[in-house]
């Protein structure tokens, strides 16, 4: 069964870090781009980073470049999330999500179309 | 970036009456190289994660009922739900993934009047 399991979110003060997790099965995962994408409470969506096995292609939004680093483990199936110098703004459920299958080394970008469940964070002093 | 302007911001419409939602790019997002507009539609329910409606602008996913449509190209988009059913009411957001940062428009929340 498809599916994306997300662990790690919890309550921190600001300035510190934390790591997010995501385990994936039912699908074999290094052929697919992966994405973190984020919201607020309340709000809407917030793409925050994305990579490819293929060339290890890595991007992030201006917001999280210089304090997240996206990376995988394809032999574990799992995507990680560090995330350092945390702020009250980066409070929010966050995503991990498939976009994008690569055949070889061409890769398309797709749309999202697996999501787990979340897992919050709260940045809080 | 590219922006995503959704509108509009909320919208009550009868059950069984036709709900619009539109969408526009701030640049083209259709590629010219596989004839493909790289535009994506997501509806979100409370308390659970956005689920994949509507790619490429048009294709629905296969748990979508035919009365979710997509239509647009270039810049601009629509979805229309034809024939309201109270269990579409949610959340919708279109998307770009044409180019990283992979942009959503603010969401349309649409309510039963």
């Amino acid at each position: 069964q498809l599916q994306l399991v997300e662990s790690g979110g919890g309550v921190v003060q600001p300035g510190t870090s934390l790591r997010l997790s995501c385990v994936a099965s039912g699908f074999i995962f290094s052929n697919y781009g992966m994405h973190w994408v984020r919201q607020a409470p309340g709000k809407g969506l917030d793409w925050v980073a994305s990579m490819w096995y293929v060339r290890d292609n890595k991007n992030y939004a201006a917001s999280v470049k210089g304090r997240f680093t996206i990376s995988r483990d394809n032999s574990k199936n799992t995507l990680y999330l560090q995330m350092n110098s945390l702020r009250a703004d980066d409070t929010a459920i966050y995503y991990c999500v498939r976009g994008g299958s690569c055949s070889g080394s061409n890769c398309l970008q797709e749309p999202f179309d697996l999501w787990g469940q979340g897992t919050l964070v709260t940045v809080s002093s | 970036d590219i922006v995503m302007t959704q509108s509009p911001e909320s919208l009550a419409v009868s059950l069984g009456e036709t709900a619009t939602i539109n969408c526009k790019s701030s640049q083209n997002i259709f590629h010219s190289s596989n004839n493909k507009n790289y535009f994506a539609w997501y509806q979100q329910k409370p308390g659970q994660p956005p689920k994949l409606l509507i790619y490429w602008a048009s294709t629905r996913e296969s748990w979508v009922p035919d009365r979710f449509s997509g239509s647009g190209s270039g810049s601009a988009f629509t979805l229309t739900i034809t024939s309201l059913q109270a269990e579409d009411v949610a959340v919708y957001y279109c998307q770009q993934y044409y180019n990283s940062p992979y942009t959503f428009g603010q969401g349309t929340n649409l309510q039963i009047k």
